[in-house]
Protein backbone atom coordinates (compact mmCIF):
# COMPACT_ATOMS: atom_id res chain seq x y z
CA UNK A 1 0.00 0.00 0.00
CA UNK A 2 1.03 3.66 -0.58
CA UNK A 3 2.27 5.17 2.01
CA UNK A 4 3.84 8.22 3.81
CA UNK A 5 6.08 8.40 7.19
CA UNK A 6 7.02 11.02 9.27
CA UNK A 7 9.24 9.62 11.73
CA UNK A 8 9.19 12.51 14.14
CA UNK A 9 5.88 13.66 15.88
CA UNK A 10 7.60 16.94 17.28
CA UNK A 11 10.86 18.92 16.73
CA UNK A 12 12.18 21.90 18.64
CA UNK A 13 15.28 24.22 17.17
CA UNK A 14 16.56 27.46 18.35
CA UNK A 15 16.26 30.29 15.49
CA UNK A 16 18.74 30.44 13.21
CA UNK A 17 19.85 27.08 13.33
CA UNK A 18 19.58 24.18 10.33
CA UNK A 19 16.50 22.44 10.25
CA UNK A 20 15.40 18.74 8.73
CA UNK A 21 12.08 17.64 8.91
CA UNK A 22 12.73 13.63 7.92
CA UNK A 23 9.82 11.22 5.39
CA UNK A 24 9.87 8.55 3.86
CA UNK A 25 7.39 7.01 1.06
CA UNK A 26 6.44 3.30 -0.40
CA UNK A 27 5.44 3.55 -3.40
CA UNK A 28 5.49 0.87 -6.24
CA UNK A 29 7.18 4.09 -8.47
CA UNK A 30 8.66 7.20 -7.74
CA UNK A 31 5.46 9.16 -6.85
CA UNK A 32 5.37 13.23 -6.90
CA UNK A 33 6.37 13.98 -3.71
CA UNK A 34 5.28 17.57 -1.74
CA UNK A 35 6.39 18.98 1.42
CA UNK A 36 3.26 21.32 2.90
CA UNK A 37 3.01 23.64 5.80
CA UNK A 38 -0.09 24.19 8.11
CA UNK A 39 -0.15 27.01 10.55
CA UNK A 40 -2.86 27.10 13.15
CA UNK A 41 -6.36 27.21 12.14
CA UNK A 42 -4.99 27.67 8.62
CA UNK A 43 -5.37 25.63 5.20
CA UNK A 44 -1.93 23.70 3.70
CA UNK A 45 0.76 25.66 1.68
CA UNK A 46 2.60 24.40 -0.69
CA UNK A 47 6.32 24.81 0.14
CA UNK A 48 7.84 22.41 -2.57
CA UNK A 49 7.60 19.19 -4.80
CA UNK A 50 9.39 16.61 -7.17
CA UNK A 51 8.23 15.35 -9.92
CA UNK A 52 11.16 14.23 -11.71
CA UNK A 53 14.70 15.42 -12.84
CA UNK A 54 16.91 17.24 -10.10
CA UNK A 55 16.91 15.12 -7.00
CA UNK A 56 17.34 18.54 -5.16
CA UNK A 57 14.03 20.73 -4.98
CA UNK A 58 14.23 24.19 -4.18
CA UNK A 59 10.64 25.47 -2.77
CA UNK A 60 9.07 28.57 -1.10
CA UNK A 61 10.95 30.58 2.49
CA UNK A 62 14.25 29.31 1.88
CA UNK A 63 12.81 25.37 2.02
CA UNK A 64 14.61 22.92 -0.07
CA UNK A 65 14.36 18.91 -0.47
CA UNK A 66 16.20 16.15 -1.61
CA UNK A 67 14.75 12.99 -2.88
CA UNK A 68 16.52 10.04 -2.21
CA UNK A 69 15.33 6.84 -4.11
CA UNK A 70 18.05 4.25 -2.63
CA UNK A 71 16.58 5.43 0.89
CA UNK A 72 13.24 6.32 0.03
CA UNK A 73 13.67 9.36 1.60
CA UNK A 74 12.33 12.96 0.62
CA UNK A 75 13.74 14.68 3.56
CA UNK A 76 13.02 18.73 4.17
CA UNK A 77 15.55 21.27 5.25
CA UNK A 78 16.29 24.89 5.17
CA UNK A 79 19.85 26.22 7.02
CA UNK A 80 18.43 28.69 9.06
CA UNK A 81 15.17 28.87 11.23
CA UNK A 82 13.09 31.59 11.77
CA UNK A 83 10.58 32.00 14.42
CA UNK A 84 7.91 32.35 11.90
CA UNK A 85 8.72 28.73 10.47
CA UNK A 86 7.10 27.57 13.79
CA UNK A 87 3.91 25.31 12.23
CA UNK A 88 2.99 22.12 11.49
CA UNK A 89 4.75 20.61 8.52
CA UNK A 90 3.20 17.47 6.26
CA UNK A 91 5.06 15.42 3.82
CA UNK A 92 2.35 14.58 1.15
CA UNK A 93 2.90 11.83 -1.79
CA UNK A 94 0.65 10.49 -4.62
CA UNK A 95 -0.91 11.72 -7.92
CA UNK A 96 -4.78 12.34 -7.58
CA UNK A 97 -5.24 10.48 -4.27
CA UNK A 98 -2.79 12.33 -2.44
CA UNK A 99 -1.28 10.22 0.90
CA UNK A 100 -0.20 12.71 3.70
CA UNK A 101 2.23 11.65 6.62
CA UNK A 102 1.19 12.43 10.20
CA UNK A 103 3.15 15.85 10.24
CA UNK A 104 5.92 16.94 12.36
CA UNK A 105 5.28 20.36 14.62
CA UNK A 106 8.12 22.41 14.65
CA UNK A 107 8.86 24.60 17.79
CA UNK A 108 11.29 27.27 17.21
CA UNK A 109 12.92 28.96 20.31
CA UNK A 110 14.87 32.01 20.54
CA UNK B 1 -6.01 36.27 -8.03
CA UNK B 2 -8.43 34.56 -5.83
CA UNK B 3 -7.23 30.81 -4.02
CA UNK B 4 -9.01 28.16 -2.97
CA UNK B 5 -12.29 29.49 -0.83
CA UNK B 6 -14.19 27.66 1.56
CA UNK B 7 -17.85 28.25 3.31
CA UNK B 8 -18.83 28.35 6.07
CA UNK B 9 -15.58 28.27 7.79
CA UNK B 10 -17.06 27.03 10.90
CA UNK B 11 -20.07 24.84 11.60
CA UNK B 12 -22.28 23.20 14.51
CA UNK B 13 -24.78 20.17 13.62
CA UNK B 14 -25.86 17.24 16.24
CA UNK B 15 -25.86 13.35 15.06
CA UNK B 16 -27.73 12.42 12.78
CA UNK B 17 -28.45 15.70 10.65
CA UNK B 18 -26.77 16.17 7.39
CA UNK B 19 -24.27 18.79 6.34
CA UNK B 20 -23.20 20.71 3.24
CA UNK B 21 -19.83 22.35 2.45
CA UNK B 22 -18.93 24.29 -1.05
CA UNK B 23 -15.36 25.16 -2.27
CA UNK B 24 -14.62 27.60 -5.14
CA UNK B 25 -11.30 26.57 -7.01
CA UNK B 26 -8.22 28.59 -7.67
CA UNK B 27 -9.09 30.27 -11.08
CA UNK B 28 -8.34 27.93 -13.69
CA UNK B 29 -8.18 25.08 -11.96
CA UNK B 30 -10.56 22.62 -13.17
CA UNK B 31 -10.19 19.60 -10.41
CA UNK B 32 -11.26 19.34 -6.79
CA UNK B 33 -10.52 17.57 -4.44
CA UNK B 34 -11.52 17.05 -0.60
CA UNK B 35 -10.31 16.06 2.75
CA UNK B 36 -10.81 15.32 6.16
CA UNK B 37 -8.17 16.36 8.84
CA UNK B 38 -8.90 14.94 12.22
CA UNK B 39 -7.63 16.76 14.99
CA UNK B 40 -3.54 16.07 15.40
CA UNK B 41 -4.07 13.79 12.41
CA UNK B 42 -2.98 14.10 8.66
CA UNK B 43 -5.10 15.19 5.85
CA UNK B 44 -7.25 11.81 4.58
CA UNK B 45 -8.34 11.67 0.97
CA UNK B 46 -11.78 11.95 0.37
CA UNK B 47 -12.75 11.98 -3.32
CA UNK B 48 -11.92 13.96 -6.48
CA UNK B 49 -13.73 15.45 -8.55
CA UNK B 50 -12.96 16.62 -12.56
CA UNK B 51 -15.25 17.29 -15.54
CA UNK B 52 -18.50 16.82 -12.73
CA UNK B 53 -17.41 13.48 -12.26
CA UNK B 54 -16.25 11.43 -9.12
CA UNK B 55 -12.64 10.37 -10.09
CA UNK B 56 -11.20 8.95 -7.41
CA UNK B 57 -12.58 8.07 -3.67
CA UNK B 58 -10.47 7.57 -0.77
CA UNK B 59 -11.80 4.97 2.49
CA UNK B 60 -15.07 7.05 3.06
CA UNK B 61 -18.52 5.53 3.53
CA UNK B 62 -21.12 6.28 1.06
CA UNK B 63 -22.54 9.08 3.77
CA UNK B 64 -19.64 10.99 2.12
CA UNK B 65 -20.38 12.33 -1.57
CA UNK B 66 -19.94 15.05 -3.49
CA UNK B 67 -20.77 16.97 -6.66
CA UNK B 68 -18.95 19.59 -9.09
CA UNK B 69 -20.64 22.34 -10.85
CA UNK B 70 -19.89 23.63 -14.70
CA UNK B 71 -18.24 26.24 -12.90
CA UNK B 72 -15.82 23.96 -11.43
CA UNK B 73 -17.30 24.56 -7.90
CA UNK B 74 -17.63 21.75 -5.63
CA UNK B 75 -19.84 21.29 -2.75
CA UNK B 76 -19.30 18.16 -0.07
CA UNK B 77 -22.52 16.40 1.33
CA UNK B 78 -22.11 14.47 4.23
CA UNK B 79 -25.44 12.59 5.60
CA UNK B 80 -26.34 10.83 8.70
CA UNK B 81 -23.51 12.76 10.82
CA UNK B 82 -21.14 10.79 13.67
CA UNK B 83 -19.51 12.12 16.28
CA UNK B 84 -16.13 10.84 14.45
CA UNK B 85 -17.28 13.34 11.62
CA UNK B 86 -15.77 16.25 13.36
CA UNK B 87 -12.91 17.61 11.98
CA UNK B 88 -11.48 20.09 9.67
CA UNK B 89 -12.40 19.35 5.80
CA UNK B 90 -10.17 20.78 3.09
CA UNK B 91 -10.66 21.16 -0.40
CA UNK B 92 -7.88 21.32 -2.62
CA UNK B 93 -7.98 22.03 -6.83
CA UNK B 94 -5.59 21.69 -9.29
CA UNK B 95 -4.88 21.88 -13.01
CA UNK B 96 -5.22 18.96 -13.63
CA UNK B 97 -6.18 15.56 -11.72
CA UNK B 98 -2.52 14.61 -11.36
CA UNK B 99 -1.29 18.88 -10.69
CA UNK B 100 -0.30 19.53 -7.45
CA UNK B 101 -2.97 21.07 -5.34
CA UNK B 102 -3.66 24.30 -3.59
CA UNK B 103 -5.89 24.32 -0.33
CA UNK B 104 -8.54 26.40 1.13
CA UNK B 105 -8.81 27.15 4.98
CA UNK B 106 -10.90 25.08 5.39
CA UNK B 107 -14.24 24.09 7.13
CA UNK B 108 -14.55 23.33 10.84
CA UNK B 109 -17.10 21.37 11.69
CA UNK B 110 -17.63 20.11 15.03
CA UNK B 111 -20.59 17.29 16.15
CA UNK B 112 -22.22 17.60 18.83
Amino acid sequence: AQSVTQPDIHITVSEGASLELRCNYSYGATPYLFWYVQSPGQGLQLLLKYFSGDTLVQGIKGFEAEFKRSQSSFNLRKPSVHWSDAAEYFCAGGYQKVTFGTGTKLQVIP
Amino acid sequence: DAGVTQSPTHLIKTRGQQVTLRCSPKSGHDTVSWYQQALGQGPQFIFQYYEEEERQRGNFPDRFSGHQFPNYSSELNVNALLLGDSALYLCASSLKPDQPQHFGDGTRLSIL
